[in-house]
């Protein structure tokens, strides 16, 4: 079985560009998260999806941030503009479905802002 | 707002010795405990998790204990080996409006001597 992918694996851009990830989740998975994990840190959970309906953003900043999940399967994450202390390791993450189970992890992007 | 704490940041353990990572959480509604191993480079893998009807799992020589009581849950490794080296987290999981909303603690940074 695959497991989720994400591109790119690295990005270094300067302060005030857009960038944007992408994220393909397990097959079948109804449920996906956007997490951001600043170094030194846990994962925080930036937006979750269920299908293509947006379940919690409350901590996504969305003056510069935006996510969507167009036909319930893979997702994008843009920052615009981005920021110095936008720099972390963006983690998407999916699960069969929402509540108790397991999450299963891509291997991220870690973002540069200079 | 919901946190989980994590202690210590830094765990150095012979390897055979064990190793034991302690977290407490804040809300009380939280009733899912994962334990999350990420090693460079990758994303997090679930390696246990505990739900809240139970008050203790073991698999192999990995072992976890919930107090739902004092809002304490710990893992324990034992006999441990140099590849058990790696970053860990806990996590609380609990219901909210629109579904599930996990919390990680920081992380607990753990060596194994060989």
């Amino acid at each position: 079985e695959a497991g989720v992918a994400q591109s790119p694996r690295y990005k270094i851009i300067e302060k005030r560009q857009s960038v944007a990830f992408w994220c393909n989740p397990i097959s079948g998975h109804a449920t996906l998260y956007w997490y951001q994990q600043i170094l030194g840190q846990g994962p925080k959970l930036l937006i979750q999806f269920q299908n293509n309906g947006v379940v919690d953003d409350s901590q996504l900043p969305k003056d510069r941030f935006s996510a969507e999940r167009l036909k319930g399967v893979d997702s994008t994450l843009k920052i615009q503009p981005a920021k110095l202390e936008d720099s972390a390791v963006y983690l998407c993450a999916s699960s069969l479905r929402t509540g108790d189970n397991e999450q299963f992890f891509g291997p991220g992007t870690r973002l540069t802002v200079l | 707002g919901e946190n989980v704490e994590q202690h210590p940041s830094t765990l150095s353990v012979q390897e055979g010795d064990s190793a034991v990572i302690k977290c407490t959480y804040s809300d009380s509604a939280s009733n899912y405990f994962p334990w999350y191993k990420q090693e460079l480079g990758k994303g997090p893998q679930l390696i246990i998790d505990i739900r809240s009807n139970v008050g203790e799992k073991k698999d192999q020589r990995i072992a976890v204990t919930l107090n739902k009581t004092a809002k304490h849950f710990s893992l324990h490794i034992t006999e441990t080996q140099p590849e058990d080296s790696a970053v860990y987290f806990c996590a609380a999981s609990s219901a909210n409006t629109g579904g599930f909303k996990t919390i990680f603690g920081a992380g607990t940074r753990l060596f194994v001597k060989a």
